[in-house]
């Protein structure tokens, strides 16, 4: 069963401006991590943030966590076309070994 | 940097035939996953496994099995390929955190396996 729902399904904007996904999820969490993926090729992670986190940030990434609504948002800043993949939520629910995936936000940057 | 290989990028098989997916790491990581994904399904769980010999079910397991009898290697098999199973599969390792029980670390992922079953 899917855990993780990513809003939007797509998204296109222009080099330079922000990118912003959402993820939302039914149950517990230990932490909740962000993946990307480029056409075609396998998944790379992004960011991994914990249950008693609230934000965290990595370069031009930012990750906020809000348990009590049970989202979370990745925010991209000043994007690049080579920004351009699919990005994915992934939790890892309390109790359960293993990651559970959303179905992803593919992401367009135009230069 | 993890090293996660899948032996095939593209594999075309017959209905009914029986597959092996190979997946090998060079981390020594204790957790090793199938996915398979699909156009607006994402990623889902067909078996993992947390060391070698033990493997425990995903959430779509039917119609697979897995092997692991090597710390690096974790295979798949299609025990009689059909047409629903044609997908892009993708092997993941993950090592094994301070709370085994859960999965609170990153996963590493190979490039996967488009399969098609004709």
């Amino acid at each position: 069963s899917q855990q993780g729902e990513e809003d939007p399904q797509a998204l296109s904007i222009q080099e330079g401006e922000n990118a912003t996904m959402n993820c939302s999820y039914k149950t517990s969490i230990n932490n909740l991590q962000w993946y990307r993926q480029n056409s075609g090729r396998g998944l790379v992670h992004l960011i991994l943030i914990r249950s008693n986190e609230r934000e965290k940030h990595s370069g031009r990434l930012r990750v906020t966590l809000d348990t009590s609504k049970k989202s979370s948002s990745l925010l991209i800043t000043a994007s690049r076309a080579a920004d351009t993949a699919s990005y994915f939520c992934a939790t890892a629910p309390s109790g359960r070994r293993a990651l559970t995936f959303g179905s992803g936000t593919r992401l367009q940057v135009q230069p | 940097d993890v090293k996660v290989t899948q032996s095939s990028r593209y594999l075309v098989k017959r209905t009914g035939e029986k597959v092996f997916l190979e997946c090998v790491q060079d981390m020594d990581h204790e957790n090793m996953f199938w996915y398979r994904q699909d156009p607006g399904l994402g990623l889902r769980l067909i078996y993992f496994s947390y060391d070698v010999k033990m493997k425990e079910k995903g959430d779509i397991p039917e119609g697979y099995s897995v092997s692991r009898e090597k710390k690096e290697r974790f295979s798949l098999i299609l025990e009689s390929a059909s047409t629903n199973q044609t997908s892009m599969y993708l092997c993941a390792t993950e090592q094994r955190g301070v709370l085994s029980g859960n999965s609170n670390q990153p996963q590493h992922f190979g490039d996967g396996t488009r399969l098609s079953i004709l």
